[in-house]
């Protein structure tokens, strides 16, 4: 299994753009990119997934340059509301057992 | 439409009881997994069902863990003569069959053990 390694907490304000960077190595060919976000007494939620170059949805923005080595997440202009753990996941889709590091705790404020 | 559902929200048991926790996965997903989280840690993978059988129960942790998923929905965790290292918040979460990675969680059960 691919590990990861993502910084362990992030401080931002209001209406700022997040990256948060992960690095995998030693990630596979057949591996791909998973973000999950949780917040306090919930359970994880996917939000977004990609295996190369650059995928954006409603909630966020996800770089994986050529090598695949590490990848980006991008929230933009993030609120209040944002403040959660976020896990950083690589794996092939014949594994389904989701592998989760210690995630990185962003913290918003006003 | 209706998440993924966990019974009871918390559970406070005494070292040595047996316990079973209950997940409701959304309808029409075939794939249910429980995780186990402690503090502070991602969660950690325990079994994953497809279907009623277990198709990867690698990360229960011993013989006292116990899954079930008799009609291929409902599922029960299951943990005999329980220790205070059991003691985390237990995760269900349910998928589609295809897909990849994207799994649904509920809220967990939060287990402590005196």
């Amino acid at each position: 299994l691919a590990k990861t390694t993502q910084p362990i907490s992030m401080d931002s304000y209001e209406g700022q753009e997040v990256n948060i960077t992960c690095s995998h190595n030693n990630i596979a060919t057949n591996d791909y990119i998973t973000w999950y976000q949780q917040f306090p007494s919930q359970g994880p939620r996917f939000i977004i997934q990609g295996y190369k170059t650059k995928v954006t949805n409603e909630v966020a923005s996800l770089f994986i340059p050529a090598d695949r080595k590490s990848s980006t997440l991008s929230l933009p202009r993030v609120s209040l509301s944002d403040t959660a753990v976020y896990y950083c996941l690589v794996g092939d889709a014949s594994r389904r057992a989701l592998t989760f590091g210690s995630g990185t705790r962003l913290q918003v404020q006003p | 439409g209706a998440g993924v559902s966990q019974t009871p929200s918390n559970k406070v048991t005494e070292k040595g009881k047996y316990v079973e926790l209950r997940c409701d996965p959304i309808s029409g997903h075939t794939a249910l997994y429980w995780y186990r989280q402690s503090l502070g840690q991602g969660p950690e993978f325990l079994i994953y069902f497809q279907g009623t059988g277990a198709a990867d129960d690698s990360g229960l942790p011993n013989d006292r863990f116990f899954a079930v998923r008799p009609e291929g929905s409902v599922s029960t965790l299951k943990i005999q003569r329980t220790e205070r290292g059991d003691s985390a918040v237990y995760l269900c979460a349910s998928s589609l069959p295809g897909g990849v990675h994207e799994q649904f969680f509920g809220p967990g059960t939060r287990l402590t053990v005196l």
